[in-house]
């Protein structure tokens, strides 16, 4: 089956810096790709989202690059605020999604 | 319109007892899927459902866990004989068809005493 590592488990950054997370999985048949932003006490809510078709995209400013051939994709946020302080899930999927263990961002004011 | 409902948000109960997880998802999507959640993990994997039918249960940790979705809207996830590791936020997702974006309830926090 799918197995998504992501890492850094913890992350802190200056408001105003720029955050970069990275994922790897290992099945080549995955074709989409999305993440998800938790907060305390909600459950995750989608972000942004890549397909295999596509080597990046972004939204304001998130943005998602995905690499097929080595298996890596990773999220960016620039101009971080404080809001954006939550736990960051990347996912992998071909019909269901794997999740890696989570990255907790913290934006320092 | 309204998102992924889960209900309760909180259910303590004692180790040996039975308890039912309720879902209703998003009107109009067909997908419905339940993930467990344990403190600093991400979600695991338990059922997805397409339409009524279970379409993969493989992750599904043992016979003691059940889901149904009868009429291929609202689905119930079942845990007999509760133990104390079945402790975890049980989540709920839909999408309108298989392979689109999922989107999540808020939980359930099951507590076995």
């Amino acid at each position: 089956g799918e197995n998504v590592e992501q890492h850094p488990s913890t992350l802190s950054v200056q408001e105003g810096d720029s955050a970069v997370i990275k994922c790897t999985y290992s099945d080549s048949a995955s074709n989409y790709f999305p993440w998800y932003k938790q907060e305390l006490g909600k459950g995750p809510q989608l972000i942004i989202d890549i397909r295999s078709n596509v080597g990046e995209k972004k939204d304001q400013r998130i943005a998602v690059t995905l690499n097929k051939t080595a298996k890596h994709f990773s999220l960016h946020i620039t101009e971080t605020q404080p809001e954006d302080s939550a736990v960051y899930f990347c996912a992998a999927s071909n019909e269901k999604l794997t999740f890696g263990t989570g990255t907790r961002l913290t934006i320092i004011p | 319109g309204a998102g992924v409902s889960q209900t309760p948000s909180n259910k303590v109960t004692e180790k040996g007892k039975y308890v039912e997880l309720r879902c209703d998802p998003i009107s109009g999507h067909t997908a419905l899927y339940w993930y467990r959640q344990s403190l600093g993990q991400g979600p695991e994997f338990l059922i997805y459902f397409q339409g009524t039918g279970a379409a993969d249960d493989s992750g599904l940790p043992n016979d003691r866990f059940f889901a149904v979705r009868p009429e291929g809207s609202v689905s119930t996830l079942k845990i007999q004989r509760t133990e104390r590791g079945d402790s975890a936020v049980y989540l709920c997702a839909s999408s309108l068809s298989l392979g689109e974006k999922l989107f999540f309830g808020s939980g359930t926090q099951l507590s076995v005493l």
